[in-house]
């Protein structure tokens, strides 16, 4: 079965520190992964996504992600927090095969609050 | 501009009266998806349409029903409210099955109360 974990519920950092967010994802054969953030009573925005190709993605607002296959993480990072970055984020998989192609599965959330 | 709509953005229901909310897109994706969440949990996704042929998740109550009416709509419908169905409602599009340009546009979210 397919999950996507994200250990840790808070991360907190100060304006201009470096932040990381982390993932790990479990599933067979080989995902699509993407980051998503949720501003407080509205939807979800695409960050941005791992398809193939170079490990090291970038994605709106300054934020990157680096998929690592052999420790299965996608963690976002962004070299300079912004208060404004202070949102809920969440990790997904999506599988390109199988009975479940197309689904979108998402950790549970991780709450970044970036202090000035 | 907005792409993905969602009606309403709060909805009171009572304990056990039926509720419809409601998805509009203007992206003329083939793939739409209804997800639920509660606080401080994963998005869970309910069901999806894929054109007209309509996937419901193994563990999707049947309390929870979908109607797709033409590209554009697809609407949530809750039979039987219960106080456990009080959550934000996530609408989602997506242009083909993978998705693979953008992943999923989301709406804003309709948060139901059950009272």
């Amino acid at each position: 079965a397919q999950s996507v974990a994200q250990p840790e519920d808070q991360v907190n950092v100060a304006e201009g520190n470096p932040l990381t967010v982390k993932c790990t994802y479990s599933v067979s054969g080989n995902p699509y992964l993407f980051w998503y953030v949720q501003y407080p009573n509205r939807g979800l925005q695409f960050l941005l996504k791992y398809i193939t190709g170079d490990n090291l993605v970038k994605g709106s607002y300054g934020f990157e992600a680096e998929f690592n296959k052999s420790q299965t993480s996608f963690h976002l990072k962004k070299p300079s927090a912004l208060v404004s970055d202070s949102a809920l984020y969440f990790c997904a998989v999506m599988l390109g095969r199988g009975s479940t192609l197309g689904r979108l599965y998402f950790g549970r959330g991780t709450q970044l609050t970036v202090w000035p | 501009d907005a792409m993905v709509i969602q009606n309403p953005r709060y909805q009171v229901t009572q304990f056990g009266k039926p509720v419809t909310l409601s998805c509009s897109q203007t992206l003329n994706h083939n793939v739409m998806y209804w997800y639920q969440q509660k606080s401080s949990q994963a998005p869970k996704l309910l069901f999806h349409y894929y054109d007209k042929d309509f996937n419901n998740e193994a563990d999707t109550p049947d309390n929870f029903q979908s109607r797709r009416p033409n590209t554009s709509f697809c609407f949530l419908d809750i039979r039987s409210p219960g106080l456990g169905d009080a959550a934000m409602y996530l609408c989602a599009t997506s242009r083909d099955l993978v998705g693979q340009l953008d992943g999923y546009t989301f709406g804003s979210g309709t948060r139901l109360t059950v009272v």
